[in-house]
Protein backbone atom coordinates (compact mmCIF):
# COMPACT_ATOMS: atom_id res chain seq x y z
CA UNK A 1 0.00 0.00 0.00
CA UNK A 2 0.95 3.74 -0.59
CA UNK A 3 2.68 5.40 2.35
CA UNK A 4 4.23 8.45 3.48
CA UNK A 5 6.33 8.33 6.52
CA UNK A 6 7.93 11.11 8.52
CA UNK A 7 10.05 9.19 11.51
CA UNK A 8 10.80 12.06 13.77
CA UNK A 9 7.86 13.82 15.42
CA UNK A 10 9.82 16.60 17.29
CA UNK A 11 13.64 17.85 16.68
CA UNK A 12 15.53 20.42 18.44
CA UNK A 13 18.02 22.15 16.93
CA UNK A 14 20.42 25.34 17.96
CA UNK A 15 20.13 28.60 16.08
CA UNK A 16 22.65 28.76 12.98
CA UNK A 17 23.03 24.83 13.56
CA UNK A 18 21.90 22.71 10.03
CA UNK A 19 18.47 20.90 9.64
CA UNK A 20 17.62 17.89 8.01
CA UNK A 21 13.85 16.48 8.38
CA UNK A 22 13.21 13.15 7.25
CA UNK A 23 10.50 12.00 4.64
CA UNK A 24 9.92 8.56 2.93
CA UNK A 25 7.68 6.53 1.18
CA UNK A 26 6.19 3.42 -0.29
CA UNK A 27 5.63 3.44 -4.04
CA UNK A 28 6.41 1.56 -6.69
CA UNK A 29 6.76 4.44 -9.06
CA UNK A 30 8.12 7.96 -8.79
CA UNK A 31 5.67 9.97 -6.55
CA UNK A 32 4.78 13.60 -6.90
CA UNK A 33 6.74 14.98 -3.80
CA UNK A 34 6.39 18.02 -1.33
CA UNK A 35 7.42 19.45 1.98
CA UNK A 36 5.10 22.06 3.41
CA UNK A 37 5.33 24.63 6.81
CA UNK A 38 2.39 25.13 9.17
CA UNK A 39 3.65 27.84 11.14
CA UNK A 40 1.46 28.18 14.75
CA UNK A 41 -1.64 29.69 14.21
CA UNK A 42 -1.11 29.24 10.33
CA UNK A 43 -2.46 27.19 7.56
CA UNK A 44 0.34 25.07 5.42
CA UNK A 45 2.92 26.76 3.06
CA UNK A 46 4.43 25.47 0.32
CA UNK A 47 8.10 25.40 0.93
CA UNK A 48 9.30 23.27 -2.12
CA UNK A 49 7.74 20.15 -4.92
CA UNK A 50 9.52 17.92 -6.66
CA UNK A 51 8.07 16.06 -10.22
CA UNK A 52 10.63 14.99 -12.08
CA UNK A 53 14.21 16.32 -13.70
CA UNK A 54 17.13 17.68 -11.12
CA UNK A 55 16.38 15.66 -7.34
CA UNK A 56 17.97 18.68 -5.81
CA UNK A 57 15.35 21.03 -5.32
CA UNK A 58 15.65 24.26 -4.21
CA UNK A 59 12.39 26.41 -2.48
CA UNK A 60 11.58 29.20 -0.18
CA UNK A 61 12.93 30.47 3.11
CA UNK A 62 16.61 28.55 1.85
CA UNK A 63 15.09 25.05 2.49
CA UNK A 64 16.38 22.64 -0.15
CA UNK A 65 15.38 18.83 -0.93
CA UNK A 66 16.67 15.84 -2.78
CA UNK A 67 14.76 13.04 -3.81
CA UNK A 68 16.77 9.70 -3.71
CA UNK A 69 14.76 6.99 -5.21
CA UNK A 70 16.94 4.64 -4.18
CA UNK A 71 15.91 5.32 -0.53
CA UNK A 72 12.04 6.58 -0.95
CA UNK A 73 13.05 9.34 0.59
CA UNK A 74 13.23 13.41 0.46
CA UNK A 75 14.53 14.81 3.05
CA UNK A 76 14.20 18.27 3.94
CA UNK A 77 17.74 20.23 4.77
CA UNK A 78 18.46 23.99 5.65
CA UNK A 79 22.34 25.07 6.11
CA UNK A 80 21.66 27.46 9.06
CA UNK A 81 18.49 27.41 11.04
CA UNK A 82 16.65 30.60 11.75
CA UNK A 83 14.39 31.26 15.24
CA UNK A 84 11.85 31.52 12.79
CA UNK A 85 12.09 28.26 11.27
CA UNK A 86 10.13 27.03 14.45
CA UNK A 87 7.15 25.40 13.23
CA UNK A 88 5.42 21.82 12.42
CA UNK A 89 6.94 20.92 8.92
CA UNK A 90 4.74 18.17 6.70
CA UNK A 91 5.99 16.03 3.75
CA UNK A 92 3.32 15.61 1.30
CA UNK A 93 2.75 12.49 -1.65
CA UNK A 94 1.09 12.40 -4.46
CA UNK A 95 0.68 8.86 -6.35
CA UNK A 96 -1.45 9.15 -9.22
CA UNK A 97 -0.64 11.55 -12.50
CA UNK A 98 -4.05 13.65 -12.37
CA UNK A 99 -5.22 12.68 -9.47
CA UNK A 100 -5.82 15.15 -6.88
CA UNK A 101 -5.48 13.45 -3.47
CA UNK A 102 -2.05 14.29 -1.45
CA UNK A 103 -1.13 11.91 1.48
CA UNK A 104 0.54 14.23 4.37
CA UNK A 105 3.13 12.63 6.89
CA UNK A 106 2.36 13.02 10.36
CA UNK A 107 4.61 15.99 10.49
CA UNK A 108 7.72 16.99 12.30
CA UNK A 109 7.66 19.38 14.97
CA UNK A 110 10.64 21.90 14.65
CA UNK A 111 12.03 23.71 17.98
CA UNK A 112 14.56 26.39 17.21
CA UNK A 113 17.18 26.96 20.33
CA UNK A 114 18.41 30.61 20.70
CA UNK B 1 -1.35 36.90 -2.95
CA UNK B 2 -3.53 34.02 -2.98
CA UNK B 3 -5.89 33.95 -0.38
CA UNK B 4 -8.27 31.49 1.86
CA UNK B 5 -10.21 32.40 4.30
CA UNK B 6 -12.19 30.18 6.73
CA UNK B 7 -15.42 31.62 8.40
CA UNK B 8 -14.31 30.74 12.11
CA UNK B 9 -10.64 30.39 13.66
CA UNK B 10 -12.29 28.89 16.61
CA UNK B 11 -15.73 27.09 16.87
CA UNK B 12 -17.25 25.52 19.84
CA UNK B 13 -20.25 23.40 19.00
CA UNK B 14 -22.28 20.75 21.27
CA UNK B 15 -23.41 16.99 20.37
CA UNK B 16 -25.77 17.04 17.64
CA UNK B 17 -25.62 20.50 16.43
CA UNK B 18 -25.19 21.32 12.89
CA UNK B 19 -22.12 22.90 12.17
CA UNK B 20 -20.95 24.69 8.90
CA UNK B 21 -17.52 25.87 8.04
CA UNK B 22 -17.26 28.22 5.46
CA UNK B 23 -13.95 28.31 2.64
CA UNK B 24 -13.62 31.08 0.54
CA UNK B 25 -10.93 32.17 -1.90
CA UNK B 26 -10.49 34.87 -4.27
CA UNK B 27 -8.07 33.39 -6.84
CA UNK B 28 -10.58 31.85 -8.99
CA UNK B 29 -9.41 29.02 -8.40
CA UNK B 30 -11.12 25.53 -9.63
CA UNK B 31 -10.45 22.85 -6.95
CA UNK B 32 -11.34 22.99 -3.70
CA UNK B 33 -9.93 20.79 -0.59
CA UNK B 34 -11.72 20.27 3.01
CA UNK B 35 -8.76 18.50 5.60
CA UNK B 36 -8.67 18.14 8.98
CA UNK B 37 -5.65 18.07 11.16
CA UNK B 38 -5.20 15.48 14.12
CA UNK B 39 -1.93 14.69 16.33
CA UNK B 40 -0.08 12.06 15.53
CA UNK B 41 -2.22 11.45 12.29
CA UNK B 42 -1.13 14.90 9.82
CA UNK B 43 -3.92 16.01 7.73
CA UNK B 44 -6.49 13.83 5.65
CA UNK B 45 -8.40 14.59 3.10
CA UNK B 46 -12.45 14.82 3.69
CA UNK B 47 -13.82 15.81 0.35
CA UNK B 48 -12.72 18.20 -2.48
CA UNK B 49 -14.19 19.97 -4.95
CA UNK B 50 -13.07 20.47 -8.98
CA UNK B 51 -16.02 22.47 -10.11
CA UNK B 52 -19.17 24.27 -8.94
CA UNK B 53 -21.67 22.02 -7.51
CA UNK B 54 -19.27 18.97 -7.97
CA UNK B 55 -17.86 16.73 -5.21
CA UNK B 56 -15.49 14.16 -4.46
CA UNK B 57 -15.00 12.06 -1.55
CA UNK B 58 -11.67 12.20 0.15
CA UNK B 59 -10.29 9.29 2.33
CA UNK B 60 -12.64 10.15 5.62
CA UNK B 61 -15.97 11.12 4.31
CA UNK B 62 -18.29 9.69 7.04
CA UNK B 63 -19.91 12.22 8.79
CA UNK B 64 -19.63 14.78 6.35
CA UNK B 65 -21.02 16.64 3.73
CA UNK B 66 -19.77 19.34 1.26
CA UNK B 67 -21.46 22.24 -0.68
CA UNK B 68 -19.93 24.26 -3.49
CA UNK B 69 -22.61 26.70 -4.79
CA UNK B 70 -20.13 29.05 -6.53
CA UNK B 71 -16.82 28.83 -7.76
CA UNK B 72 -15.08 30.62 -4.64
CA UNK B 73 -16.88 28.88 -1.81
CA UNK B 74 -16.69 25.51 -0.40
CA UNK B 75 -18.64 24.40 2.29
CA UNK B 76 -18.11 21.67 4.91
CA UNK B 77 -21.35 20.73 6.80
CA UNK B 78 -21.44 18.37 9.95
CA UNK B 79 -24.96 17.01 9.80
CA UNK B 80 -25.02 15.81 13.62
CA UNK B 81 -21.72 16.74 15.40
CA UNK B 82 -19.90 14.39 17.81
CA UNK B 83 -17.36 15.01 19.87
CA UNK B 84 -14.78 12.07 17.89
CA UNK B 85 -15.11 15.55 15.02
CA UNK B 86 -13.11 17.61 17.55
CA UNK B 87 -10.41 18.67 15.14
CA UNK B 88 -8.55 21.66 13.12
CA UNK B 89 -10.47 21.78 9.99
CA UNK B 90 -8.24 23.09 6.92
CA UNK B 91 -9.44 24.42 3.66
CA UNK B 92 -7.32 24.49 0.86
CA UNK B 93 -7.72 25.93 -3.17
CA UNK B 94 -5.67 25.05 -6.20
CA UNK B 95 -5.76 26.63 -9.73
CA UNK B 96 -6.63 24.27 -12.02
CA UNK B 97 -8.83 21.93 -12.81
CA UNK B 98 -7.57 18.83 -13.86
CA UNK B 99 -4.07 20.21 -12.80
CA UNK B 100 -3.84 17.23 -10.41
CA UNK B 101 -1.05 17.12 -8.42
CA UNK B 102 1.07 19.42 -10.06
CA UNK B 103 -0.87 22.49 -8.94
CA UNK B 104 0.12 24.06 -5.18
CA UNK B 105 -2.51 23.92 -3.10
CA UNK B 106 -3.67 26.95 -0.98
CA UNK B 107 -4.06 26.84 2.46
CA UNK B 108 -6.64 28.56 5.00
CA UNK B 109 -5.67 29.44 8.51
CA UNK B 110 -7.55 26.56 9.73
CA UNK B 111 -10.81 26.33 12.08
CA UNK B 112 -10.14 24.56 15.34
CA UNK B 113 -13.45 23.20 15.81
CA UNK B 114 -14.46 21.23 19.54
CA UNK B 115 -17.46 19.17 19.80
CA UNK B 116 -18.75 19.10 23.68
Amino acid sequence: AQSVTQPDIHITVSEGASLELRCNYSYGATPYLFWYVQSPGQGLQLLLKYFSGDTLVQGIKGFEAEFKRSQSSFNLRKPSVHWSDAAEYFCAVGFEAGANNLFFGTGTRLTVIP
Amino acid sequence: DVKVTQSSRYLVKRTGEKVFLECVQDMDHENMFWYRQDPGLGLRLIYFSYDVKMKEKGDIPEGYSVSREKKERFSLILESASTNQTSMYLCASSFTRGGGLTDTQYFGPGTRLTVL
